[in-house]
């Protein structure tokens, strides 16, 4: 799986949005880029995904650069309850197992 | 409401006494796994399972063991347990060879402490 890089925090205002980005440079063709979160200490929930084309769900969007070597992931109104870790990973689809490597992530703190 | 549940969710215990930490979920997945998460080192897998009988060692496997005997139940086994595995642990299920298999859902965790 493709190493990814993120800021290890950043700082948001209630209301507005947070954009959180992730290089991923060496990506490959078959490879994902896939956002989750992980609330202080709860178990890490999924937000998003996509291949190449910007996605949106009513969580957050994602916008993938055309080189696909990085993304942004777009919380459009962080609320205080988006304070938390925020993963990207990047992998294939249909490998052999389901497993999950997470780096060390983005703390996002989101201030009234 | 699709789920994966853990239990116990905290829990206490000394050297060497046997624990198991039980895992299921409700979606009829096949890909199960177990992690542990420390400080500065971040969510690792311990054991997954690609189905009922099929099981297979993660990055950190000693000191654990792991049986799927059914689909939707996955329990993490410390035999003997010993206080560096003292951690946060997430048990993940998913499904494979679909599109919606990108999405893994995990349980609350279950903090142990070995004294």
């Amino acid at each position: 799986d493709a190493k990814t890089t993120q800021p290890p925090s950043m700082d948001c205002a209630e209301g507005r949005a947070a954009n959180l980005p992730c290089n991923h440079s060496t990506i490959s063709g078959n490879e994902y880029v896939y956002w989750y979160r992980q609330i202080h200490s709860q178990g890490p929930q999924y937000i998003i995904h996509g291949l190449k084309n910007n996605e949106t769900n009513e969580m957050a969007s994602l916008i993938i650069t055309e080189d696909r070597k990085s993304s942004t992931l777009i919380l459009p109104h962080a609320t205080l309850r988006d304070t938390a870790v925020y993963y990207c990973i990047v992998r294939a689809m249909n490998t052999g197992f389901q497993k999950l490597v997470f780096g060390t992530g983005t703390r996002l703190l989101v201030s009234p | 409401e699709a789920q994966v549940t853990q239990n116990p969710r905290y829990l206490i215990t000394v050297t060497g006494k046997k624990l198991t930490v039980t895992c299921s979920q409700n979606m009829n997945h096949e890909y199960m796994s177990w992690y542990r998460q420390d400080p500065g080192l971040g969510l690792r897998q311990i054991y997954y399972s690609m189905n009922v009988e099929v099981t297979d060692k993660g990055d950190v496997p000693e000191g654990y063991k792991v049986s799927r005997k059914e689909k939707r139940n996955f329990p993490l086994i410390l035999e003997s347990p010993s206080p560096n595995q003292t951690s946060l642990y997430f048990c993940a299920s998913s499904q494979p060879g679909t599109i919606s298999g990108a999405e893994a859902f995990f349980g609350q965790g279950t903090r142990l402490t070995v004294v």
